[in-house]
């Protein structure tokens, strides 16, 4: 069975610009959340989304945001990339009601 | 005070040792624990979850006492395969928030 995929493994963006990330659950899970790893830091919760409604999101402004589609796919938008935002930016899946995720490989965005 | 407190270590153990490591958490209304490890730029794997009375997988035994708000995690035989980062993780409730611990780095010696 396939785990969580992320694509791309890396992005380079330059300060200003806007990311775009994208995750596709383990088949069979519906909620689908994203994280953020800053070097030599913690995992920050980012959001969480299920069946396609946006269900949490962590202590970050509006210009990360998201969206789930019918497919349970994710995607993360960053606008007006700011240098602090280079970090690893992994995304889990989990299937109701039980409480384990399990994490894709991540996307490294680096902004410069 | 964090959510989930972990001794960040590093743990330099040699290869067969048993090693602990130790995490609390301030959430009273916390449900749901687990072990994740991380190897170095690498996503968290999920190694245990813990349940109300802790359990046993292998050489991995996890611990879960809640009227102290603490959570433990034993690795006995150590294996070189085993050095990696450690992460206690929380979930708070219905809002399905995993909060993680900063991690415990572990480095078994040959």
């Amino acid at each position: 069975e396939a785990g969580v995929t992320q694509s791309p493994t890396h992005l380079i963006k330059t300060r200003g610009q806007q990311a775009t990330l994208r995750c596709s659950p383990i088949s069979g899970h519906t909620s689908v959340y994203w994280y953020q790893q800053a070097l030599g830091l913690g995992l920050q919760f980012l959001l969480w989304y299920d069946e396609g409604e946006e269900r949490n999101r962590g202590n970050f402004p509006p210009r990360f945001s998201g969206r789930q589609f019918p497919n349970y796919s994710s995607e993360l938008n960053v606008n007006a990339l700011e240098l602090e935002d280079s970090a690893l930016y992994l995304c889990a899946s989990s299937f109701l009601p039980v409480y384990e995720q399990y994490f894709g490989p991540g996307t490294r965005l680096t902004v410069t | 005070r964090k959510e989930v407190e972990q001794d960040p270590g590093p743990f330099n153990v040699p290869e067969g040792a048993t090693v602990a490591f130790n995490c609390t958490y301030s959430n009273s209304a916390s449900q749901s624990f687990f072990w994740y490890r991380q190897d170095c730029r690498k996503e968290p794997k999920l190694l245990m979850s813990v349940y109300s009375s802790g359990n046993e997988d292998g050489r991995f035994t996890a611990q879960l006492n809640r009227a102290s708000q603490y959570i433990s995690l034993l690795i006995r035989d150590s294996k070189l395969s085993d050095s990696a980062t450690y992460l206690c993780v929380v979930n708070a409730g219905s809002a399905r928030q995993l909060t993680f611990g900063s991690g415990t780095q572990l480095t078994v010696l040959p």
